[in-house]
């Protein structure tokens, strides 16, 4: 079956602009993370959807960060005024409820000039 | 916050060898992944270690967690070139929201 799907795949901006994220999970798939990987810091976790539960925001780095999760199924991670640490590859993944192997999309990379 | 140190950070075989990949947690271990990643490409999901003293394995990769020294390993045996990429370990911290938390990956190269 379709595995989770990113995009875009790449998105360079400038500094100061919003941009968007889109992230299709696995369908079936209740669970959805955002990470971001990027040079030096490894993988980070930012925020987690379960369901209709609210989320955990725990991860997200400051408030021009914000992801939502329409219909428990496609979600968007929004960057507001980016700032060129922003730069990294956003990583989506998605998971069963019960269970724990999570699946990751492709990733966007996204770099801000 | 759980941290993971992962060892070696980067490493150069020669096909047909056998290796070995280290990941030690700083805290109590609920769950370990293994994942691989290619340069540009997502993670690719390895196995899941749960219970102390498991040990799974994936052709060939196999896959250890020792639950009292809060580790696992990742052994590649006779190696070859479609092995190559980096390889991460993420640790399930115990709460309810099952977020991961990652090594820094370890580069493995293999030399023809």
């Amino acid at each position: 079956g379709a595995g989770v799907s990113q995009s875009p795949s790449n998105k360079v901006t400038e500094k100061g602009k919003d941009v968007e994220l889109r992230c299709d999970p696995i369908s079936g798939h209740t669970a959805l993370y955002w990470y971001r990987q990027s040079l030096g810091q490894g993988l980070e976790f930012l925020i987690y959807f379960q369901g209709n539960s609210a989320p955990d925001k725990s991860g997200l780095p400051s408030d021009r960060f914000s992801a939502e999760r329409t219909g428990g199924s496609v979600s968007t991670l929004t960057i507001q005024r980016t700032q060129q640490e922003d730069s990294a590859v956003y990583l989506c993944a998605s998971s069963s409820l019960g269970l724990h192997e999570q699946y990751f999309g492709p990733g966007t990379r996204l770099t801000v000039t | 916050s759980q941290e993971l140190e992962q060892s070696p950070q980067s490493l150069i075989v020669q096909e047909g060898k056998n290796l070995t990949i280290n990941c030690t947690s700083s805290k109590t271990l609920y769950g370990l992944y293994w994942y691989k990643q290619k340069y540009g490409e997502g993670l690719i999901f390895l196995m899941m270690l749960q219970k102390g003293g498991e040990e799974k394995s994936h052709e060939k990769i196999t896959a250890k967690l020792d639950e009292k020294k809060q580790q696992s390993s990742l052994h590649i045996t006779a190696s070859q070139p479609s092995h190559a990429g980096i390889y991460l370990c993420g640790a399930d911290n115990g709460g309810s929201n099952y977020k991961l938390t990652f090594g820094k990956g370890t580069l493995l190269t293999v030399n023809p």
